[in-house]
């Protein structure tokens, strides 16, 4: 069964650091493409990163320069290492799994961990 | 950077058909992937392709994709598909695109 649990989130001041993690099982990570997409309180979904099967990474304009994604293939895990936080950064952040290569679905989603960023 | 316009709210009286329209310059030559998001909740895919169902998703939705507007239809509405649902695109300039969800109320 396909699985992906997030950790890591929490409160941080603005301008500090935080790295997420995302567990996953059933598959793996390294053979897949793998994002990280966020949702502010109340809004919609924003796509923040991915990183594919080749190791290629890319960012939403939004945070590029500041976040981080990477995987551990060892642990089948995929992190994102978030840097010099802003307020606005405050989301619940998802881990998910592209299905079927590029431009493929999103299959699977995690639970979600929540990130608040707030002096 | 591609957009995807998506009313924000949709309200339909149970038994009845919703659509749920995502707006997008020449969409239809992109496929287009539909996610359902409950309160608390992750969310889940319903439509992918622009017209195929995950395995255990109802037939009851269902999807179109041409022109400018793709088209997420949900016949037989019931009190449980009450949620958001959104869009989404690969798009080679922005990556993943999410349209801004429109919130489905069943009246």
């Amino acid at each position: 069964e396909v699985q992906l649990v997030e950790t890591g989130g929490g409160l941080i001041q603005p301008g500090g650091s935080l790295r997420l993690s995302c567990a996953a099982s059933g598959f793996i990570v390294s053979s897949n493409y793998m994002n990280w997409v966020r949702q502010a309180p109340g809004k919609g979904l924003e796509w923040v990163s991915i990183i594919y099967s080749g190791g290629s990474t890319y960012y939403a304009d939004s945070v590029k320069g500041r976040f981080t994604i990477s995987r551990d293939n060892s642990k089948n895990t995929l992190y994102l290492q978030m840097n010099s936080l802003r307020v606005e950064d405050t989301a619940v952040y998802y881990c998910a799994r592209v299905g079927s290569g590029y431009g493929g679905e999103f299959d699977y989603w995690g639970q979600g961990t929540l990130v608040t960023v707030s002096s | 950077s591609y957009v995807l316009t998506q009313p924000p709210s949709v309200s339909v009286a149970p038994g009845k058909t919703a659509r749920i329209t995502c707006g997008g310059n020449n969409i239809g030559s992109k496929s287009v992937h539909w996610y359902q998001q409950k309160p608390g909740q992750a969310p889940v895919l319903v439509i992918y392709y622009d017209t195929d169902r995950p395995s255990g998703i109802p037939e009851r939705f269902s999807g179109s994709n041409s022109g400018n507007t793709a088209t997420l239809t949900i016949s037989r509405v019931e009190a449980g598909d009450e949620a958001d649902y959104f869009c989404q695109v690969w798009d080679s300039s922005s990556d993943v695109v999410f349209g801004g969800g429109t919130e489905l109320t069943v009246l």
